[in-house]
């Protein structure tokens, strides 16, 4: 069975520093997908950055940069230059493709608070 | 933001009550599903669908029902609110066939039962 798990279930970062939330995920799988989401307080889910596992170069969306471990399972969010919008729970979330099933596996998330 | 849609956003209501807490989205993704999630903490799946007409239940064991007529509405049903059931509802959609890998969510429907 697959398993996510977040290590940290609360960090606080100073605004305009970069911070890393760390993931990691067990699965015998050889094709699938990682996410992680973003939810704000009282608002909306919200994908931040997607990485499929058959591509070694890790993804980049704006200031969100992941460090994808394949071999060792990791799935680290690294947030460059906080800003106090960051302030929310994150998700890592897993998917595969190829055990016939599309269920999402989540972490237990961990909340983020950017300090002003 | 995505077109997934759920209301009410907010209920409250008493024991015994039977609610239907809607979801649509108009992106025609043919994956949709029901977590459950106490506020600030892990989400749940307690109902599933691969498209119209399949249902499947989650992990979360869950006293509602869901059905899935078309392809845009999945409706999940309590027939008989408790207060165990105060919680957020969300609602999300998918479609890895047509290379949509990600959930979209909905806003969430926060349900108290008195």
């Amino acid at each position: 069975a697959q398993t996510v798990t977040q290590s940290q279930p609360e960090m606080s970062v100073q605004e305009a520093e970069t911070v890393t939330l760390s993931c990691t995920y067990d699965t015998s799988e050889n094709n699938y997908y990682l996410f992680w989401y973003k939810q704000p307080p009282s608002r909306q889910m919200i994908l931040v950055i997607r990485q499929e596992a058959y591509k070694q170069q890790n993804a980049t969306e704006n200031r969100f940069s992941v460090n994808f471990q394949k071999a060792a399972k990791s799935f680290s969010l690294k947030i460059s230059d906080s800003q106090l919008g960051d302030t929310a729970m994150y998700f890592c979330a897993f998917m595969a493709l190829t055990s016939g099933t599309y269920k999402y596996i989540f972490g237990t998330g961990t909340r983020l608070k950017v300090l002003a | 933001e995505a077109d997934i849609y759920q209301t009410p956003r907010y209920l409250v209501i008493g024991t015994g009550k039977k609610i239907t807490l809607e979801c649509s989205q108009t992106m025609g993704h043919d994956k949709m599903y029901w977590y459950q999630q106490d506020p600030g903490m892990e989400l749940h799946l307690i109902h599933y669908s691969y498209g119209v007409n399949s249902t499947e239940k989650g992990d979360l064991s869950s006293e509602s029902t869901v059905s899935r007529i078309r392809t845009e509405h999945f409706p999940l049903t309590l027939e008989s609110a408790r207060p165990s059931h105060t919680s957020q509802y969300l609602c999300a959609s998918s479609d890895q066939g047509a290379g949509v890998y990600e959930q979209y969510f909905g806003p969430g429907t926060r349900l108290t039962v008195t």
